[in-house]
């Protein structure tokens, strides 16, 4: 079965970075994409990039651009999100999510890490 | 401000119907047949309902239902159950320079 499998939640002093992991398995990696999805405590969904596992190719939110990195890692089925230079409005749980394309929807999403940004 | 606009509520008791609107622009959910809807339970991770407007992924449940008419798209419940109740999102595909997928700000569902 597909499961996403992302890391533990993290505490970070503003400034700091973080890189969150998702490990994927049940399916080919490589034949999807992996987009980033953010929840801010109580708060809605917004979404953060893409990129695709057969060949590297990213598009990141606009407001995170030089912020944020996406990778991914094929021969351990595992993607990557670092964010830099953190926020305390950056607090949120960060999911990862399977799609397609870049048109399509996510049908599979990792459990979540909370990231908590605090002095 | 999400820029796709939902009901913060809805409320409907078992058995009842209920309609969830989401309100964008011809940039995006008038514009593309790219329209989703997610429900997330407390704690837990989103979980895809609809997808390109009125598709069920295999294992939803056929009460559940989508439609789009110009620049709102709607998610039909039919037959509430207790489980029903969660936070419901939609997304759509945007032409925006600036990023992808726009959502909606969420509407609490209440089973009464």
């Amino acid at each position: 079965q597909v499961q996403l499998v992302q890391s533990g939640a993290e505490v970070k002093k503003p400034g700091a970075s973080v890189k969150v992991s998702c490990k994927a398995s049940g399916y080919t990696f490589t034949s999807y994409g992996i987009s980033w999805v953010r929840q801010a405590p109580g708060q809605g969904l917004e979404w953060m990039g893409w990129i695709s596992a057969y060949n590297g190719n990213t598009n990141y939110a606009q407001k995170l651009q030089g912020r944020v990195t996406m990778t991914t890692d094929t021969s351990t089925s595992t993607a990557y999100m670092e964010l830099r230079s953190l926020r305390s409005d950056d607090t949120a749980v960060y999911y990862c999510a399977r799609s397609l394309r870049r048109t399509t929807s996510w049908d599979y999403w990792g459990q979540g890490t909370l990231v908590t940004v605090s002095s | 401000q999400s820029a796709l606009t939902q009901p913060a509520s809805v409320s409907g008791s078992p058995g009842q119907s209920i309609t969830i609107s989401c309100t964008g622009s011809s940039s995006d959910v008038g514009g593309y047949s790219y329209v989703s809807w997610y429900q997330q339970h407390p704690g837990k991770a989103p979980k895809l309902m609809i997808y390109d407007v009125t598709n069920r992924p295999s294992g939803v449940s056929n009460r559940f239902s989508g439609s789009k008419s110009g620049n709102t798209a709607s998610l039909t419940i039919s037959g509430l159950q207790a489980e029903d109740e969660a936070d419901y999102y939609c997304s759509s595909y945007t032409s925006s320079t600036t990023l992808d997928w726009v959502f909606g700000g969420g509407t609490k569902l209440t089973v009464l």
